[in-house]
């Protein structure tokens, strides 16, 4: 079954740095999602992203995030200038083949991003 | 704007038992529910959702769950747990949008713990 899938599974950065994390959502799948999971805390929805440009996103998701789908397969989250905060697991999804709405999101296994 | 609430953040249970994880949500519009189950350093994984039709839902490893709109519920249900259903387990909201993906909003979860 085809799956999305997240790298790296664990990036440690220091504090001020920019990270990437990167997706490659399932092929035929149109809508793309990030969420973030802190520890101990409810996962949360940053941005969603379709047809190449963000379709809605949180108030989380401010000026220091960004999100790119630099080809047809990747799919990017860039946090500038991390912050303690920013620490959490981060989870891509992808929904809605082609010709099938509103099916569910299908998650990776997350990034967990550490900020030192 | 849409809300969830998890009543349970942990429930013990002897395997072979009968569990019930209780979902509440809140919604001023029409919503699609989920249940997904996250294991130890894996992601969200599907369970089952509900979008319309049948309010008894059924779903993967023999969960169920039962859509009651008066009381704003999507309860999760097994008759009979496995050790290996021990898990967090989060249920989610978006709107009921037809030919749009919303973002799910998500409980706070529940951790089912499985004893012999």
């Amino acid at each position: 079954e085809p799956e999305v899938t997240q790298t790296p599974s664990h990036q440690v950065t220091q504090m001020g740095q920019e990270v990437i994390l990167r997706c490659v959502p399932i092929s035929n799948h149109l809508y793309f999602y990030w969420y973030r999971q802190i520890l101990g805390q409810k996962v949360e929805f940053l941005v969603s992203f379709y047809n190449n440009e963000i379709s809605e996103k949180s108030e989380i998701f401010d000026d220091q995030f960004s999100v790119e789908r630099p080809d047809g397969s990747n799919f990017t989250l860039k946090i500038r200038s991390t912050k303690l905060e920013d620490s959490a697991m981060y989870f891509c999804a992808s929904s809605t083949p082609q010709g099938m709405s509103n099916q569910p999101q299908h998650f990776g296994d997350g990034t967990r991003l550490s900020i030192l | 704007a849409q809300s969830v609430t998890q009543l349970d953040s942990q429930v013990p249970v002897f395997e072979e038992a009968p569990v019930e994880l209780r979902c509440n949500y809140s919604s001023s519009v029409s919503v699609y529910l989920f249940w997904y189950v996250q294991y130890p350093n894996q992601g969200l994984q599907l369970l089952l959702k509900y979008l319309s039709g049948s309010t008894l839902v059924k779903g993967i490893n023999g969960f169920e769950a039962e859509f009651n709109k008066s009381q704003t519920s999507f309860h999760l249900r097994k008759p009979s747990v496995h050790i290996s259903d021990t898990a967090e387990y989060f249920c989610a909201v978006s709107k009921g949008d037809t030919g749009t993906a919303s973002k799910l909003t998500f409980g706070t979860g529940t951790r089912l713990q499985v004893t012999l």
